[in-house]
């Protein structure tokens, strides 16, 4: 399968604990994006990396949220002392780097913090 | 304001109805546009993008009006497997999406 990967599929962790989220994305893609996504809601922008630099970063994310890609391949995405708001999936997609390019997604993270 | 909004929906629509979705965005720098379509519990995938002069695939056409910042896509023809969401993103450099538009094809 040469799609985008995520790992672990699901994850259940109490309140206050940190989680750490990995992301694969297709093997020529230089942009890698992260997005929150509740019920209901359409995907909400985090973060993204062009290579391993991370090019924007969403007010919404807290200093309690960080993202690295370190060798420009894959990426992870850490939560330190999680909240129960923070309970949602976690997608990751990846896109060549033209502006007109698609962009492919993997299955998420679900994040159930309890 | 959001970046990008879309119809709140839900559309529950009988099979064979012509249904539309309008989305409208903020950043007049963005540069390409989509729709993606959401199944219950799935990733995202790309239905097709949004080109200035319009664009057809079958019974989905998708309009992009720079001027007023609004894109559209209708269906035409609905069938059953056309219920999903629906998710509007606009590309200035990165990819927002709207909150999505949930579509419902009854019999």
């Amino acid at each position: 399968d040469t799609g985008v990967s995520q790992d672990p599929r699901h994850k259940i962790t109490k309140r206050g604990q940190n989680v750490t989220f990995r992301c694969d994305p297709i093997s020529e893609h230089n942009r890698l994006y992260w997005y929150r996504q509740t019920l209901g809601q359409g995907p909400e922008f985090l973060t993204y990396f062009q290579n391993e630099a991370q090019l924007e970063k969403s007010r919404l994310l807290s200093d309690r949220f960080s993202a690295e890609r370190p060798k420009g391949s894959f990426s992870t995405l850490e939560i330190q002392r999680t909240e129960q708001g923070d309970s949602a999936m976690y997608l990751c997609a990846s896109s060549l780097t033209s502006r007109s390019s698609e962009a492919f997604f993997g299955q998420g993270t679900r994040l159930t913090v309890v | 304001r959001k970046e990008v909004e879309q119809d709140p929906g839900p559309f529950n629509v009988p099979e064979g109805a012509t249904v539309a979705f309008n989305c409208t965005y903020s950043n007049s720098a963005s540069q390409s546009f989509f729709w993606y379509r959401q199944d219950c519990r799935k990733e995202p995938k790309l239905l097709m993008s949004v080109y200035s002069s319009g664009n057809e695939d079958g019974r989905f056409t998708a309009q992009l009006n720079r001027a007023s910042q609004y894109i559209s896509l209708l269906i035409r023809d609905s069938k059953l497997s056309d219920s999903a969401t629906y998710l509007c993103v606009v590309n200035p450099n990165d990819m927002r999406f709207g909150a999505g538009t949930r579509l419902t094809v009854k019999p």
